[in-house]
């Protein structure tokens, strides 16, 4: 199976930093990937598809780059909304890995 | 208001069986391959079986494989899940989730039940 391992585990960050979150797959996915916000106690929600798509209602802030075996999600403006766990996902193959995640704290 | 609405969850002993349900409301719901994400305690997000649309095409993670099975009724807007032969490391909440279009991200997420495996 295709591993997916996010860097770093944790970020303290600041309203108004710019925020980078990095996603490498231990092969090519091409650009088949997603990013996910997910905050205490509720599902996770879609940001971006394939790879950079952002998903409809989601704030522009949000950014996905990257393709074959690294990705990287920023958030332009951290907002109070913002603070929550970030994961990757694969969909390359059916077996839809989820990066071990990425929880943005206040500093 | 398309929404994901999943049931079934409860305390249930090592070795036990529990069927989840997954009511889907707001689209058309034999149009959309599905699939179930389950979470533990404090820990991430851990894919679990995915089912086409149709029901051609089912896939497990290894994790599960031999002892959950995926079903759908599109006459009744239903996802399940069977799980039998249940262990501790299956305590977790489980979600379905819809993929955009067939093999994609998942845009629409129900809210979770929980499942607590426990003697």
């Amino acid at each position: 199976d295709i591993q997916m391992t996010q860097s770093p585990s944790t970020l303290s960050a600041s309203v108004g930093d710019r925020v980078t979150i990095t996603c490498r797959a231990s092969q090519s996915i091409s650009s088949w990937l997603a990013w996910y916000q997910q905050k205490p106690g509720k599902a996770p929600k879609l940001l971006i598809y394939k790879a950079s798509s952002l998903e409809s209602g989601v704030p522009s802030r949000f950014s996905g780059s990257g393709s074959g075996t690294e990705f990287t999600l920023t958030i332009s403006s951290l907002q109070p909304d913002d603070f929550a766990t970030y994961y990757c996902q694969q969909y390359n193959s059916y077996h839809g890995t989820f990066g071990q995640g990425t929880k943005v704290e206040i500093k | 208001e398309v929404q994901l609405v999943e049931s079934g969850g409860g305390l249930v002993q090592p070795g036990g069986s529990l069927r989840l349900s997954c009511a889907a409301s707001g689209f058309t719901f034999s149009s959309y391959s599905m699939n179930w994400v389950r979470q533990a305690p404090g820990k991430g997000l851990e894919w679990v079986s995915y089912i086409s649309s149709s029901s051609s095409t089912i896939y497990y993670a290894d994790s599960v494989k031999g002892r959950f099975t995926i079903s759908r009724d599109n006459a009744k807007n239903s996802l399940y899940l069977q799980m039998n032969s249940l262990r501790a490391e299956d305590t977790a909440v489980y979600y379905c989730a819809r993929d955009r279009s067939g093999k994609d991200a998942f845009d629409i997420w129900g809210q979770g039940t929980m499942v607590t495996v426990s003697s």
